[in-house]
């Protein structure tokens, strides 16, 4: 059985950066038929994806594109996981973030249990 | 980016009513969509990927439809624990990109 427990703080500074770690049990962060995802949610904006890890015959990574430039997520391999950085952070980045694995080919099936992440001084 | 649009935002229906939501892509997805159900304070479920293909446990009063730009996720029998918002989602082409949900509720 797939689960995906999230660690990481729940209170960040503005302009400080946001870190979050999604440990993985049952599967690998290695697995080429799935990709390693992290959401957030918000009253004001729903659900938004902002990035993955993956690998196929070589690790890549991929990002919405209102973050370019602020998030970085990565695999860890010797721990089987993965994290998420998001940097300068403002109060529009609060909100329920969420790591996930999405099958190849058939949606998001696990869901981490989510981190309530409030940007404020 | 492909923008995914979903219609109703909202809807009431009796218990036993026949419920439609649309979900509209932009641009061609082919059959790269996925239906979540999300209940009050809990994580999104995964009910149906590949536009129409039912999730391992998901009731079969559940059924998705579509291709291209147009899909539909159908609820044949509505019953009181199926209210939830549910999200359409496009996948496999990055940005993954969620609609903006569908309230639905017990008339």
């Amino acid at each position: 059985q797939v689960q995906l427990q999230q660690s990481g703080q729940g209170l960040v500074r503005p302009s400080q950066t946001l870190s979050l770690t999604c440990a993985i049990s049952g599967d690998t962060v290695s697995n080429s038929s799935a990709t390693w995802n992290w959401i957030r949610q918000s009253p004001s904006r729903g659900l938004e994806w902002l990035g993955r890890t993956l690998y196929r015959s070589h690790w890549a990574s991929d990002y919405a594109p209102f973050l370019r430039g602020r998030i970085t997520v990565n695999p860890d391999t010797s721990n089987n996981q993965f994290s998420l950085q998001l940097n300068s952070v403002t109060p529009d980045d609060t909100g329920v973030y969420y790591c996930a694995r999405e099958r190849d080919w058939a949606g998001i099936d696990q869901w981490g249990q989510g981190t309530l992440v409030t940007v404020s001084s | 980016d492909i923008q995914m649009t979903q219609s109703p935002s909202s809807l009431s229906a009796s218990v036993g009513d026949r419920v439609t939501i649309t979900c509209r892509a932009s641009q061609d997805i082919r059959s790269h969509l996925s239906w979540y159900q999300q209940k009050p304070g809990k994580i999104p479920k995964l009910l149906i990927y590949e536009a129409s293909t039912l999730q391992s446990g998901v009731p079969s009063r559940f059924s998705g439809s579509g291709s291209g730009t147009d899909f539909t996720l159908t609820i044949s029998s509505l019953q009181p624990e199926d209210v939830a918002i549910y999200y359409c989602q496009k996948y496999n082409i990055d940005p993954l990109t969620f609609g903006g949900g569908t309230k639905v509720e017990i008339k």
